[in-house]
C-alpha cells in the first residue's frame, strides 16, 4: 500500500475547526483515502473515506487535493470527545486490509 | 450503524494459559474479519484475516499454531491465544466489513485487552 504521512500531534482550542492534514504523494489512481480515528482504550472508529472528489458527512468533511497527493480532514467544531489518534490510510481497490500508520495525536485545548 | 462488540474487554491470566476472545458483528453478516494487536503508544498492526468456513491468512511474523482464529459463522469470529506468555500482553482489537470492495469502510470492536501475569 502507499505510504501516508502525518504529523505526530496537533492541538486545536475546544468549539474551533481543526484542520488534519496527510500527504500521499505514491497514490495510485484507485486507492482510496481512509480516516479513521482511535479514541483511548477503544477500537479504532470510521470517520470518512473518498476517492477524487470532496466528502462531507455528519462526523467531518475531508479535502481532497486536485492531484490526489494530499487531503485534509476536517472537524468543523471540535468537542473534548474529539480527542483521539487520528489515522489517513491508503486503500487499494481489492485490497481488503487497512494498514495503520501512527496517525496524529489530535488534543483538544478546553 | 453497524456495531462489532468483542468479548472480554478485558482478560488477567497466569502464564501459559489459553485465552479465547470472541468477535460479533451484531447487526450485519460479515464473511470478513480482522484481527489487530496494539501494544502501549504504538499503531494497530494487523495480525490475521478471517474468513468464514475456511483458513484464516495469517501476516508475516504472525504464529498461526500461536494464534488460532476460528470463522465458524457469518456473525462470529474467535481469536484464541494458546499457551499465552507475558510477552502476548497487548491490546487486542477485531474488525468487520459490512460489504465487499475497498471502497467500504470496517467497523472495530473495543477491543480485549489481555494482561498474563
Amino acid at each position: 500500500d502507499a505510504k501516508t504521512t502525518q504529523p505526530n500531534s496537533m492541538e486545536s482550542n475546544e468549539e474551533e475547526p481543526v484542520h488534519l492534514p496527510c500527504n500521499h504523494s505514491t497514490i495510485s489512481g484507485t486507492d482510496y483515502i481512509h480516516w479513521y480515528r482511535q479514541l483511548p482504550s477503544q477500537g479504532p472508529e470510521y470517520v470518512i473515506h473518498g476517492l477524487t472528489s470532496n466528502v462531507n458527512n455528519r462526523m467531518a468533511s475531508l479535502a481532497i487535493a486536485e492531484d490526489r497527493k494530499s487531503s485534509t480532514l476536517i472537524l468543523h467544531r471540535a468537542t473534548l470527545r474529539d480527542a483521539a489518534v487520528y489515522y489517513c490510510i491508503l486503500r487499494m481497490v481489492g485490497n481488503e486490509k487497512l494498514t495503520f500508520g501512527t496517525g496524529t495525536r489530535l488534543t483538544i485545548i478546553p | 450503524g453497524a456495531v462489532v462488540s468483542q468479548h472480554p474487554s478485558w482478560v488477567i491470566c497466569k502464564s501459559g494459559t489459553s485465552v479465547k476472545i470472541e468477535c460479533r458483528s451484531l447487526d450485519f453478516q460479515a464473511t470478513t474479519m480482522f484481527w489487530y494487536r496494539q501494544f502501549p503508544k504504538q499503531s494497530l498492526m494487523l495480525m490475521a484475516t478471517s474468513n468464514e468456513g475456511s483458513k484464516a491468512t495469517y501476516e508475516q511474523g504472525v504464529e498461526k499454531d500461536k494464534f488460532l482464529i476460528n470463522h465458524a459463522s457469518l456473525t462470529l469470529s474467535t481469536l484464541t491465544v494458546t499457551s499465552a506468555h507475558p510477552e502476548d500482553s497487548s491490546f487486542y482489537i477485531c474488525s468487520a466489513r459490512t460489504g465487499a470492495g475497498s471502497n467500504q469502510p470496517q467497523h472495530f470492536g473495543d477491543g480485549t485487552r489481555l494482561s498474563i501475569l
